[in-house]
C-alpha cells in the first residue's frame, strides 16, 4: 500500500524560511516529487529527488532520505505569492510509474 | 514552454449524462495520465495510458470510465453515466519518460 503524510497547514512570514516535511511508506519507490498548487489551478512541478541528498533550485530545495522514507521542501526568502498548497508525491516504482500524492500542505505567508 | 491543454475548463452536467473531457498532451510525450481532485481532497490517480492502451488503472476507474487516444494528439476521458460523486477537478498529465510530468490546467466537472 501507499501512505504519504504531510502537515495540513503551515504559516510563515514574508522573507522567512519554511520547511515542509513529507514521510512516505510505499510498496515501490522511483522518485519523489514536490508540486505547488494554487487554489483552483493545476499542480506545477517544483522538484524531483530519486537519490538521497539535497537538490537546490533557486529559492527552493528538496531533500530525500530513502532509508528513512522522508523528504522535505525548503522555501527561502518567502514571498506572498508562495502562499499555496505544496504536494508531496511519490512515483510508484511498479507498474507504469503513476504518482501517489499526499494530501498537501497549505502554506500561508503573511506580511 | 510546451503545455498540456484541457477542454473544457468547466463542465456542468446532469446526473446520468455522459461527459467527455479532452486533453492535448505535449507532442513528444509517450505516457499519459488522468488524475482527479475532489474539492479539498488529495490528487488521486485514475488511469495511465501508454502505447495506445491502458497500462494501469485505479479502483476509481470502473466500467463507467474509459479513455481513448482517437488521433495522434487528443487524449480523452469519458464518463458514461455521471454520478454526483464524480464532481471534481480532472487533470490530464503527460510525460516523456522517467523524469517529470506536466499537468494540464484541469476541467472542473460539476454533476447536478
Amino acid at each position: 500500500g501507499q501512505n504519504i503524510d504531510q502537515p495540513t497547514e503551515m504559516t510563515a512570514t514574508e522573507g522567512a524560511i519554511v520547511q515542509i516535511n513529507c514521510t512516505y511508506q510505499t510498496s515501490g519507490f522511483n522518485g519523489l516529487f514536490w508540486y505547488q498548487q494554487h487554489a483552483g489551478e493545476a499542480p506545477t512541478f517544483l522538484s524531483y529527488n530519486v537519490l538521497d541528498g539535497l537538490e537546490e533550485k533557486g529559492r527552493f530545495s528538496s531533500f530525500l532520505s530513502r532509508s528513512k522514507g522522508y523528504s522535505y521542501l525548503l522555501l527561502k526568502e518567502l514571498q506572498m505569492k508562495d502562499s499555496a498548497s505544496y504536494l508531496c508525491a511519490v512515483r510508484d516504482g511498479t507498474g507504469f510509474q503513476k504518482l501517489v500524492f499526499g494530501t498537501g500542505t497549505r502554506l500561508l505567508v503573511s506580511p | 514552454e510546451p503545455e498540456v491543454t484541457q477542454t473544457p475548463s468547466h463542465q456542468v452536467t446532469q446526473m446520468g449524462q455522459e461527459v467527455i473531457l479532452r486533453c492535448v498532451p505535449i507532442s513528444n510525450h509517450l505516457y499519459f495520465y488522468w488524475y482527479r481532485q475532489i474539492l479539498g481532497q488529495k490528487v488521486e490517480f485514475l488511469v495511465s495510458f501508454y502505447n495506445n492502451e491502458i497500462s494501469e488503472k485505479s479502483e476509481i476507474f470502473d466500467d463507467q470510465f474509459s479513455v481513448e487516444r482517437p488521433d495522434g494528439s487528443n487524449f480523452t476521458l469519458k464518463i458514461r453515466s455521471t454520478k454526483l460523486e464524480d464532481s471534481a477537478m480532472y487533470f490530464c498529465a503527460s510525460g516523456v519518460g522517467s523524469y517529470g510530468y506536466t499537468f494540464g490546467s484541469g476541467t472542473r466537472l460539476t454533476v447536478v
